[in-house]
């Protein structure tokens, strides 16, 4: 199993303004991926993190806005960049199992509000 | 490109029987695998049960079994012996080995009645 944290937990932020969302695994994964959770909403993937390489990000998702990095194989940061009141989301980071694990495990989440 | 479809938005059971969540999917790939999560209203996601393409018994994990059925892709989750604390938002999701992204339907509310 990989256990994910993330800070901070929740947030609330002026528009216009941005925040920066860290992500630590207690163990070396490969992929990272961000998520976000629009209220009421289901999961919409944002970009995927390699460590070394530029991240790769969804359609409808730009590195300005959501800009990403990945110094590690243990951490990844995400910011939202010049925020609106439609950031407002829960933010998640996810990764893989170690070794054979199929299994995909979730931070407990950023809950951001931009006021 | 893969899809996920949760045509339930909201579902009702009674206390310790056992209700099914629907969940179809789209894929062109071969192989994948089928996911079901579990999120509490405090938004933390819980990995409940996985399913191999290949594999040929259904999934089972406790109190949660998973319907695979290939040829009509589809991949309901079955809960049985309802608990009040089953009640929460659940999502189905797959991912596609080539791609390796995961992707979510848009859920299932489930209400446990006492």
């Amino acid at each position: 199993s990989a256990v994910i944290s993330q800070k901070p937990s929740r947030d609330i932020c002026q528009r216009g303004t941005s925040l920066t969302i860290q992500c630590q695994v207690d163990s070396q994964v490969t992929m990272m991926f961000w998520y976000r959770q629009q209220p009421g909403q289901s999961l919409t993937l944002i970009a995927t993190a390699n460590q070394g390489s530029e991240a790769t990000y969804e359609s409808g998702f730009v590195i300005d806005k959501f800009p990403i990095s990945r110094p590690n194989l243990t951490f990844s940061t995400l910011t939202v960049s010049n925020m609106s009141p439609e950031d407002s989301s829960i933010y998640l980071c996810s990764v893989w199992g170690t070794g054979l694990s199929y299994e995909q495990y979730f931070g407990p989440g950023t809950r951001l509000t931009v006021t | 490109a893969q899809k996920i479809t949760q045509t339930q938005p909201g579902m009702f059971v009674q206390e310790k029987e056992a209700v099914t969540l629907d969940c179809t999917y789209d894929t062109s790939d071969q192989s994948y695998g089928l996911f079901w999560y579990k999120q509490p209203s405090s938004g933390e996601m819980i990995f409940l049960i996985y399913q191999g393409s290949y594999d040929e018994q259904n999934a089972t994990e406790g109190r949660y079994s998973l319907n695979f059925q290939k040829a009509r892709k589809s991949a309901n989750l079955v809960i049985s012996a309802s608990q009040l604390g089953d009640s929460a938002m659940y999502f189905c999701a797959m991912r596609e080995v080539q791609g390796g992204k995961l992707i979510f339907g848009q859920g299932t509310e489930l209400s446990v009645k006492p």
